[in-house]
């Protein structure tokens, strides 16, 4: 069965940081592309960032970048994004999430985590 | 970037009912489309990709069309599992964005 789990949310001060996790399971992670998607309370979603199977390629959305990192450890079979000089426009559930295979730079999700919340507040 | 527009941004219906939620692409991004279905405090569920490809274990009574800049998911006898807010995304080009949400409600 593929699970996806989050962990590292919680609340923070504007200005810091904080490191989310997510521990895979249930198929091979060195293989997929992995992607963190965002939700602010109330909202729709909002893709922030990707890492290819390889870490060759990285992308992010213009809202974070320069301020979030993503990276993954493939013997750990663990994605992480690591969110420096928080704002409260990033307050949101934080999802991990699995790339399909296709042809195309991206591709469609088909396995989510359940989210890890992250809550920038002084 | 790409921007996604779905229409409307909600509806009521009722249980049986035939349920029609519109994606319109900034430009054209070909068949690159997927529909995913958000039920509330859950995770994401991928529905439909390339426009028009059922996911794996998604029932039949879900089914996408278009290509270019207009989609179409459609519900052909709403159940009541499927209350719950449906976003599209295109997957053309980075970033890979979604569409607002069109949350289906009870009528």
């Amino acid at each position: 069965e593929v699970q996806l789990v989050e962990s590292g949310g919680g609340l923070v001060k504007p200005g810091g940081s904080l490191r989310l996790s997510c521990a895979v399971s249930g198929f091979t992670f060195s293989t997929y592309t992995m992607n963190w998607v965002r939700q602010a309370p109330g909202k729709g979603l909002e893709w922030v960032s990707s890492i290819s199977s390889s870490s060759s390629y990285i992308y992010y959305a213009d809202s974070v970048k320069g301020r979030f990192t993503i990276s993954r450890d493939n013997a750990k079979n663990s994605l992480y994004l690591q969110m420096n000089s928080l704002r409260a426009e990033d307050t949101a559930v934080y999802y991990c999430a699995r790339e399909t295979y296709c042809s195309t730079p991206n591709c469609p999700l088909d396995y989510w985590g359940q989210g890890a919340l992250a809550t920038v507040s002084s | 970037d790409i921007q996604m527009t779905q229409s409307p941004s909600s509806l009521s219906a009722s249980v049986g009912d035939r349920v029609t939620i519109t994606c319109r692409a900034s430009q054209s991004i070909s068949t690159y489309l997927s529909w995913y279905q958000q039920q509330p405090r859950k995770a994401p569920q991928l529905l439909i990709h390339a426009a028009s490809s059922l996911q794996s274990g998604v029932p039949s009574r879900f089914s996408g069309s278009g290509s270019g800049t207009d989609f179409t998911l459609t519900i052909s006898s709403l159940q009541p599992d499927d209350f719950a807010t449906y976003y599209c995304q295109q997957t053309y080009s980075t970033p890979p964005t979604f569409g607002q949400g069109t949350k289906v409600e009870i009528k």
